[in-house]
């Protein structure tokens, strides 16, 4: 049974930097074409892709936010860690990872969301 | 970034009767293998999105047959053949041929 669950602080200040893990079970991203994202909803809830990291230890970011993430793995512990740098109150947001196979075949499963608010 | 337009944004469908999604991308979502990247995702209130159509018509595991996906190229439609109650929520489409993976704003289902 593939699971992914996110965890991280729940309230962050303006300027600090956030850092999100994603900690999965059922897959290994050792494994060819396994691929895994982080995706942000806003509470007006348009869905934003933000990163990638794929088995093979490629990284995608979204131009937009690009100078402002980095997104690394951990296989022994079967985790995705993002950071974002520079927080700003418009990052409120539910982080959601979420896992891709065979490289195409994007988010068959997702981990349940952990809401960040920023402010001061 | 390739722009995927839903419509409608708001679509109320009484008990039993048939709904459709259009969703249109700004650019061909063909994949070099000749795969067209289109997904169909679910959202129910409160809850994280799943996936319910992969590959413009492949049916996730566990979704009713009364869901399924057409189109080609750039332009694409989710049909409910039957809206059921459980079917209220968010539809979003989202293409992965090219960076950065968008999705379409969202089209709200409601029972009228």
């Amino acid at each position: 049974q593939v699971t992914l669950r996110e965890s991280g602080p729940a309230l962050v200040k303006p300027t600090q930097t956030l850092t999100l893990t994603c900690t999965f079970s059922g897959f290994s991203l050792t494994t060819s074409g396994v691929c895994v994202s982080w995706i942000r909803q806003t509470p007006g809830k348009a869905l934003e892709w933000l990163a990638r990291i794929d088995w093979d230890d490629d990284e995608h970011y979204s131009p937009s936010l690009m100078a402002r993430l980095t997104i690394s793995k951990d296989t022994s512990k079967n985790q995705v860690v993002l950071t974002m740098t520079n927080m700003d109150p418009v990052d409120t947001a539910t982080y959601y990872c979420a896992r891709t196979v065979y490289t195409t075949l994007d988010f068959d499963s997702w981990g349940q969301g952990t809401l960040v608010t920023v402010s001061s | 970034d390739v722009v995927m337009t839903q419509s409608p944004l708001s679509l109320p469908v009484t008990l039993g009767q048939p709904a459709f999604i259009s969703c249109k991308s700004s650019q061909s979502l063909v994949y070099t293998d000749g795969n067209t990247l289109l997904n169909w995702f679910q959202q129910r209130p409160g809850q994280s999105p799943r996936r319910l159509i992969y590959k413009v018509s492949n049916r996730d595991s566990g979704v009713p047959d009364r869901f399924s996906g057409s189109g080609s190229g750039t332009d694409f439609t989710l049909k409910i053949s039957r809206v059921e109650a459980e079917d209220v929520g968010v539809y979003y489409c989202m293409q992965g041929r090219h960076w950065p993976l968008t999705f379409g704003q969202g089209t709200r289902l409601e029972i009228k």
